[in-house]
């Protein structure tokens, strides 16, 4: 079965820092890769996608995630935190051909920044 | 406004009682989701439609129920509510493409005593 691993619960990091979130999936095939966002109180929103093409890709707010075949990865960066940035970061997969309820949701990795 | 909304925001009922959560989208998406969202589970799906009177079980369906006669609401009945149906509910809506986003409604908070 398909599954999505944030090791991650939580982290802090200083604004202006650089951050990694990690994700990784299990699956057999190519997936379609995303990441949301949630602020507090709020739904999520989408941050970037993949799903074929350059393996680097860009999103929303100064994110960028990288696409690793070999490590089934697909972790999430940005080069400098913005205190806006605290909220809660969560990594999906959609599986080809598969129907759209097909949406795995890792368990999502709680972002505070630090002044 | 265009967008997805659902109704109540917050809602606290009984055990036993049935409580209907709605949600309503306005931009004709033919898919739409009900995701609960538990501390240390992240969100998980409890059922999904294709289309107007097309719904399919989701990762957990049991206690839950739903119905779509108009594309664009979709409400989502707990017929008996449990303890353990308290959560914070969201509905999403997408086109039906896998590769597309789906968009998220704001979430409602329900409390189960």
């Amino acid at each position: 079965a398909q599954s999505v691993t944030q090791p991650d619960i939580h982290i802090t990091v200083s604004e202006g820092a650089s951050l990694e979130l990690r994700c990784n999936y299990s699956y057999g095939a190519t997936p379609y890769l995303f990441w949301y966002v949630q602020s507090p109180g709020q739904g999520l929103q989408l941050l970037l996608k993949y799903f074929s093409g350059d393996t680097l890709v860009q999103g929303i707010k100064g994110f960028e995630a990288e696409f690793k075949r070999s490590q089934s990865s697909f972790n999430l960066r940005k080069p400098s935190v913005h205190w806006s940035d605290a909220a809660e970061y969560f990594c999906a997969v959609s599986v080809y051909g598969g129907s759209q309820g097909n949406l795995i949701f890792g368990k999502g990795t709680k972002l505070s920044v630090k002044p | 406004d265009a967008g997805i909304t659902q109704s109540p925001r917050y809602k606290i009922t009984e055990t036993g009682r049935q409580v209907t959560l709605m949600c309503h989208q306005t931009w004709s998406h033919s898919y739409m989701f009900w995701y609960r969202q538990d501390l240390g589970h992240g969100l998980r799906l409890i059922y999904y439609s294709a289309a107007a009177d097309i719904t399919d079980k989701g990762e957990v369906p049991d206690g839950y129920v739903v119905s779509r006669s108009k594309t664009e609401n979709f409400p989502l009945t707990l017929e008996s509510a449990t303890r353990s149906q308290t959560s914070v509910y969201f509905c999403a809506s997408s086109k039906p493409l896998a590769t597309n986003e789906q968009f998220f409604g704001p979430g409602t908070r329900l409390t189960v005593l």
